[in-house]
């Protein structure tokens, strides 16, 4: 059984602070990591697919790194707004079409 | 782009009936459809994979026969929950993958919260 666990389970933070969350997955039989955006009530906002050893993906505020050897991908908000408040989830995609989800990290920035 | 819409968001029924649930594709072709379901305090979990004009492939301890999905068109698959229960009280959401981006990248609905009663 697939196992992807993130952490923390959830995070509060001040407007201005910036922020990291951790995705780890299994190392083996790598095909692609997925970072979704989720606010509530509201369709899960894809932000990043992750394929490659090493790759470092950026969206405005929000990047993302990508370690397949040891199975982790990092998160990072920088300047946290309270329009980031969201859950952010990623998907270990095995390769035949199937996402293994993580629980998710909800963020709550505070003005 | 690539917008996806479920109807209802949310139902209430009465345990013994069936409840439909409807995943569009709004402004493109979706060869495959995804289902998925989410138990609180849980991830989602994937519980079948709906292919354009064929049977859908359903994971394993889901239930084909109390699950039924059609995919009838390169834009609608549907999600019959036949003879609901209680323990089926979940939030199913869909998601699907356009016909022809990046193999990698699913899209998805806001999600149906269904509570039986």
């Amino acid at each position: 059984i697939l196992n992807v666990e993130q952490s923390p389970q959830s995070l509060h933070v001040q407007e201005g602070d910036s922020t990291n969350f951790t995705c780890s997955f299994p190392s083996s039989n790598f095909y692609a990591l997925h970072w979704y955006r989720w606010e509530t009530a509201k369709s899960p906002e894809a932000l990043f697919v992750m394929t490659l050893n090493g790759d470092e993906k950026k969206k405005g505020r929000i990047s993302a790194t990508l370690n397949t050897k040891e199975g982790y991908s990092y998160l990072y908000i920088k300047g946290s707004q309270p329009e980031d408040s969201a859950t952010y989830l990623c998907a270990f995609n095995t390769g035949f079409q199937k996402l293994v989800f993580g629980t998710g990290t909800r963020l709550l920035v505070s003005p | 782009g690539a917008v996806v819409s479920q109807h209802p968001s949310r139902v209430i029924c009465k345990s013994g009936t069936s409840v439909k649930i409807e995943c569009r594709s709004l402004d493109f072709q979706a060869t495959t459809m995804f289902w998925y379901r989410q138990f609180p305090k849980q991830s989602l979990m994937l519980m079948a994979t709906s292919n354009e004009g064929s049977k859908a492939t359903y994971e394993q301890g889901v239930e084909k026969d109390k699950f039924l999905i059609n995919h009838a068109s390169l834009t609608l698959s549907t999600l019959t929950v036949t003879s609901a229960h209680p323990e089926d009280s979940s939030f199913y959401i869909c998601s699907a993958r356009v016909a022809s981006g990046p193999p990698e990248t699913q899209y998805f609905g806001p999600g149906t919260r269904l509570l039986v009663l």
